[in-house]
């Protein structure tokens, strides 16, 4: 079955801090994720994709297929990286592709 | 560029009553469409996705249906509201064959 799992409800962090977000999936195709990031009062938002192997808001994740992981890491946390982010995997094919998403993890950056 | 729109933003309705949320994309035509429910630790939950007029298909089941009766309009409703509809209701919409998804900015229903 596909599955997308983030252990994490709740993350708090210092300013400055390095910080990660776990994200797990289970899928028997080839992978795609991404994260999407839901800061206050604003409309979910894609924050970044695997495929794009980029770098967004100083944010970073690698695809781990042996470990069946998709990790954000940001080096340094700001404050304004307070918010809910969202794993999500992408299932299907020819047209008919939906997401599958985790549970999110809040992140609180402490000044 | 594309938009994408949702109404009303926030809505209070008894017990019993009738549903009809819309959401309506613009600058785009033939787009894939879904309808999300957001939960509090719960993540988003698909409830029901579009890839064309008429054509809907179904994730879960539950008291509510969707509708899609033009290219770019996608209506969530329910004949009669149950306590267990509460909840804040997304809408999203992607490029046929592309995984990315691009959200409006949600429905926040109180049934009472």
């Amino acid at each position: 079955a596909q599955r997308v799992t983030q252990p994490e409800k709740l993350l708090s962090v210092f300013k400055g801090a390095p910080v990660e977000l776990k994200c797990n999936y289970s899928y028997s195709g080839s992978p795609e994720l991404f994260w999407y990031v839901q800061y206050s009062r604003q409309r979910l938002q894609l924050l970044l994709r695997h495929i794009s192997r980029e770098s967004i808001k100083g944010f970073t994740a690698d695809l781990n297929k042996g470990e069946t992981s998709f990790h954000l890491k940001k080096p340094f946390a700001q404050e304004e990286d307070s918010a809910m982010y969202y794993c999500a995997l992408s299932v299907g094919q020819g047209g008919s592709e939906k997401l599958v998403f985790g549970k999110g993890t809040k992140l609180t950056v402490n000044p | 560029s594309q938009t994408i729109h949702q109404w009303p933003a926030t809505l209070v309705q008894p017990v019993g009553s009738p549903l009809s949320l819309e959401c309506t994309v613009e600058g785009t035509s033939n787009p894939n469409l879904y309808w999300y429910r957001q939960a509090a630790g719960r993540g988003l939950q698909l409830l029901f996705y579009s890839v064309g007029i008429g054509q809907i298909s179904s994730e879960v089941p539950q008291n509510l249906s969707a509708s899609r009766p033009q290219d770019r309009q996608f209506i969530l409703s329910s004949k009669k509201l149950l306590l267990s509809d509460s909840g804040f209701y997304l809408c999203a919409w992607s490029f046929g064959g592309f995984s990315e998804q691009y959200f409006g900015p949600g429905t926040r229903l109180t049934v009472t």
